[in-house]
Order: C-alpha cells, then structure tokens, then sequence
C-alpha cells in the first residue's frame, strides 16, 4: 500500500526567505512521486514529478525536490519565496502499473511580505 | 490545447437525490480520473476510466459510478446523496496507456453541496 505523510499543516515564511516543504511517503515499490500546488478556487497543477532517473528533480515557479530513498523522502524546495506562492501544496504518490495517485493531507504555505 | 473542463462548476442538492458531473479531458488523453477532496479526508481517488472501461477503482461505496464515452468524455454519479458527499470533485486526464502514472493534468473541479 501507498501512503504519504506531509508534516506540517501550515507553514509560514517570509517573501524571499527559503521555502521547504516535507513529504515521507511509504511505497511496497518503487514510487512515483508528484507535488501539486493548488490555489484558492482551482484544480491542482503539476509542479514537478520523479519517475526514475536523476533524484533531484526541477519544476515550475523555480521549484525543486529531491528522492531520498534511504529518507523515504521527497521535499520541495525553493531558494526565495515570493507572494504569488502563497497556496496549498500536495505531494503525492502512485505505483508503476497504477494510474491513480494517493496524496498527502497538504501544506498551506503562507508568505508574509 | 484546451485543458480539462468540468461542469457544472457548482451544484447545490438535496439529501437523496442524484446527481452527474461531467468531465472533458485534454484533447488525445484516453485517461480519466475522479477525485474527491473535502476538508476532513482531503483528497481520494474515486475511479480511473480508459477507453471507455473502468481500470481503477478507489474505496467509495457503490453510490458512487462512472462512465466514458467513445470521445474520452467521462462523467461521475452519485446516487442517494447524503451530507458526506459535500466536496470538490475532481477531474483529471493523462495520456497514460499502460496504466503508469506520469502527468495528470486536473480540472478545475465541480464544488458540491449537499443540503
């Protein structure tokens, strides 16, 4: 079975400051791993996803994410953040062979100016 | 391209009745996934269609059904609303044909409220 875990709910930072979002997921096989952002009244877009290959990981907006196996990680990152940021951020998880994905409780980012 | 639409955008209900969205995928995506998201279990899969079969079926009760269309199109139904069922439906497509999971792209989604 897969899951993912996002710690924290909510998080905070200032415009500028670097911005790390957590994610742990647990997969019985290797994982594809996605992290979505969704604004206020709208769909979720792809930010970036790992499928194999090189474990770091570019997105959109200057986004980034690294697999770490032996962490059962994948946290995004990004070097300074800036207000149009501000939004609700998902990391989730699927299986090859599997088409659906199984996603993490969600972290609102809040960038304060 | 177009990206996924969804309609209605929203609904208001009442418990028991019936209700079905719609939902149009990118134009040469055959996968259609629902999902349902509300503030108590966040987001869930429903069900993945392709090729006008169900290939993916999430843990919902039977209330919850789907189709798709010969053009891709998929529509969702619920049956018997109840309050629970308030949420944001959402609708996603991929160009996935062997079932991987690589891109899905979301729609905006139907916002449903049950009264």
């Amino acid at each position: 079975a897969q899951s993912v875990t996002q710690l924290g709910s909510h998080v905070s930072v200032s415009e500028g400051a670097l911005v790390l979002l957590r994610c742990n997921y647990s997969s019985s096989v290797p994982p594809y791993l996605f992290w979505y952002v969704q604004y206020p009244n709208q769909g979720l877009q792809l930010l970036l996803k790992y499928t194999t290959g090189a474990t770091l990981v570019k997105g959109i907006n200057g986004f980034e994410a690294e697999f770490k196996k032996s962490e059962t990680s994948f946290h995004l990152t990004k070097p300074s953040a800036h207000m149009s940021d501000a939004a609700e951020y998902f990391c989730a998880v699927s299986v090859p062979g599997a088409n659906n994905l199984f996603f993490g409780t969600g972290t609102r980012l809040t960038v304060i100016p | 391209k177009a990206g996924v639409t969804q309609t209605p955008r929203y609904l208001i209900k009442t418990r028991g009745q019936q209700v079905t969205l719609s939902c149009s995928p990118i134009s040469g995506h055959r996968s259609v996934s629902w999902y349902q998201q509300t503030p108590g279990q966040g987001l869930q899969f429903l069900f993945e269609y392709f090729s006008e079969t169900q290939r993916n079926k999430g843990n919902f009760p039977g209330r919850f059904s789907g189709r798709q269309f010969s053009n891709s199109r998929s529509e969702m139904n619920v049956s018997t609303l109840e309050l629970g069922d308030s949420a944001l439906y959402l609708c996603a497509s991929s160009f996935s044909t062997s079932g991987n999971s690589y891109e899905q792209y979301f729609g905006p989604g139907t916002r449903l409220t049950v009264t």
